[in-house]
């Protein structure tokens, strides 16, 4: 089974500043997706950003960004020039390719309170 | 282009009662999915469909639940028998597997159980 760790309940970044939340995942699989999803207050949960495990590359999203460490199990996201509507919360989420359903396994979640 | 839609958006019911959510999927999407979100807690995985045919079922999804997709559109939650523990937000996500797997989400039922 499948498990994602973000150890950051809360966060908060000045406005304009950028900010790093932190998610590490357990899987034995080697084909698979992680995704950031975004949650803002009493809003529907949106993709932020994603990365296919068998790219290298980072992927990027305008101001968004994700450090992809494979070997350590990392995968985390870095916002930069934060904005207010930056605010919600955000949850590393991981999608197995093998046979079966593609659900998504996600973390607790950051809260994360951007300070004009 | 519309999204993925849910209703209710709210239901309180007291302890006992049977309750039913609906997912209306963005159109043409073959997948269909059930997750459920407590306070303080990521969504967890319910249930999947692929056009009408119910292929996983997480543990968490107790005998009281059902869920169905009869035409392989919409999509129905029932709850019989409810319990305060069921109280939760009950999401609905669709995908069609082409855009990478990308799943979109629905706004979420919030079920309140007294």
């Amino acid at each position: 089974a499948q498990t994602v760790t973000q150890s950051q309940p809360e966060m908060s970044v000045q406005e304009a500043e950028t900010v790093t939340l932190s998610c590490t995942y357990d899987t034995s699989e080697n084909n698979y997706y992680l995704f950031w999803y975004k949650q803002p207050p009493s809003r529907q949960m949106i993709l932020v950003i994603r990365q296919e495990a068998y790219k290298q590359q980072n992927a990027t999203e305008n101001r968004f960004s994700v450090n992809f460490q494979k070997a350590a199990k990392s995968f985390s996201l870095k916002i930069s020039d934060s904005q207010l509507g930056d605010t919600a919360m955000y949850f590393c989420a991981f999608m197995s390719f093998g046979a079966g359903s593609y659900q998504l396994t996600f973390g607790k979640g950051t809260k994360l309170s951007v300070i004009p | 282009d519309t999204g993925v839609s849910q209703d209710p958006r709210h239901k309180i019911t007291k302890r006992g009662q049977n309750v039913t959510f609906r997912c209306d999927p963005i159109s043409e999407h073959n997948r269909l999915y059930w997750y459920r979100q407590t306070l303080g807690q990521g969504p967890e995985f319910l249930t999947y469909f692929q056009n009408e045919a119910q292929l996983e079922k997480s543990r968490l999804l107790s005998d009281r639940f059902s869920a169905e997709r009869p035409k392989g559109s919409f999509s129905t939650l029932e709850i019989q028998r409810t319990e305060q523990g069921d109280s939760a937000m009950y999401l609905c996500a669709s995908s069609s597997g082409l855009e990478r797997n990308e799943q979109f989400f629905g706004p979420g039922t919030r079920l309140t159980v007294l």
